[in-house]
């Protein structure tokens, strides 16, 4: 049972316009929100964060926002870069950190 | 240079053979994560550690087993028990704070034939 659930497994976009990757999850009691990029080969890095008392965190070009009535959270990148091509994953925590991760989003940007 | 280091990169084993994989840090965490990661299925949980010697099961934890004996070491035996053990394995550490980001190591693929 898939408590993190990324529908699109793949989004292409043109570079300079924003990129839209959207999760969903079915756990009410997570509290804390992760997005990870990941390139082959190698282990995801952290990229943003959201706690559930906000509903929206910003970090230069990423913004996550997150909608709890409807259990969903998007990343938005904009503008996108042709180096923000990887595969980004959706994370979701409870009480014990113990994290869950969605199945990914294959993001590429094209020049 | 704080970081995970998980070794080797690439395991070969026949199948009905137990294998250790290795995960150590040096980054001070308390907590601990092993992961798999199948094509199309992103990162399942396996087991995870918030201390020394204790250590609790995730959500695909049959057929592995783990050991968290020391703060930086937490390795993963995958057992002739798991049926499909041919994965990407990927292992994590973080503070011991609700929230805290998961910093990655690079990843063992072992392939079971």
């Amino acid at each position: 049972d898939q408590q993190v659930k990324q529908n699109s497994p793949s989004l292409s976009v043109q570079e300079g316009r924003i990129s839209i990757l959207n999760c969903d999850y079915t756990n009410s009691m997570f509290d804390y929100f992760l997005w990870y990029k990941k390139y082959p080969a190698e282990g995801p890095t952290f990229l943003i964060s959201i706690s559930s008392i906000k509903d929206k965190n910003e970090d230069g070009r990423f913004t996550v926002f997150l909608n709890k009535s409807a259990k969903h959270l998007s990343l938005h990148i904009v503008p996108s870069q042709p180096g923000d091509s990887a595969v980004y994953f959706c994370a979701a925590s409870a009480k014990n950190n113990d994290m869950r991760f969605g199945a990914g989003t294959r993001l590429t940007v094209k020049p | 240079d704080g970081g995970i280091t998980q070794s080797p990169k690439y395991l070969f084993r026949k199948e009905g053979q137990n294998v250790t994989l290795s995960c150590e840090q040096n980054l001070n965490h308390d907590a601990m994560y092993w992961y798999r990661q199948d094509p199309g299925q992103g990162l399942r949980l396996i087991y995870y550690s918030q201390i020394v010697n204790d250590f609790q099961k995730g959500d695909i934890a049959e057929g592995y087993s783990v050991s968290r004996e020391k703060k930086e070491s937490f390795p993963l035996t995958v057992t002739s028990a798991q049926k499909n053990p041919t994965a990407f394995y990927l292992c994590a550490s973080s503070i011991n704070e609700r929230g805290s980001p998961l910093h990655f190591g690079n990843g063992t693929r072992l392939t079971v034939t």
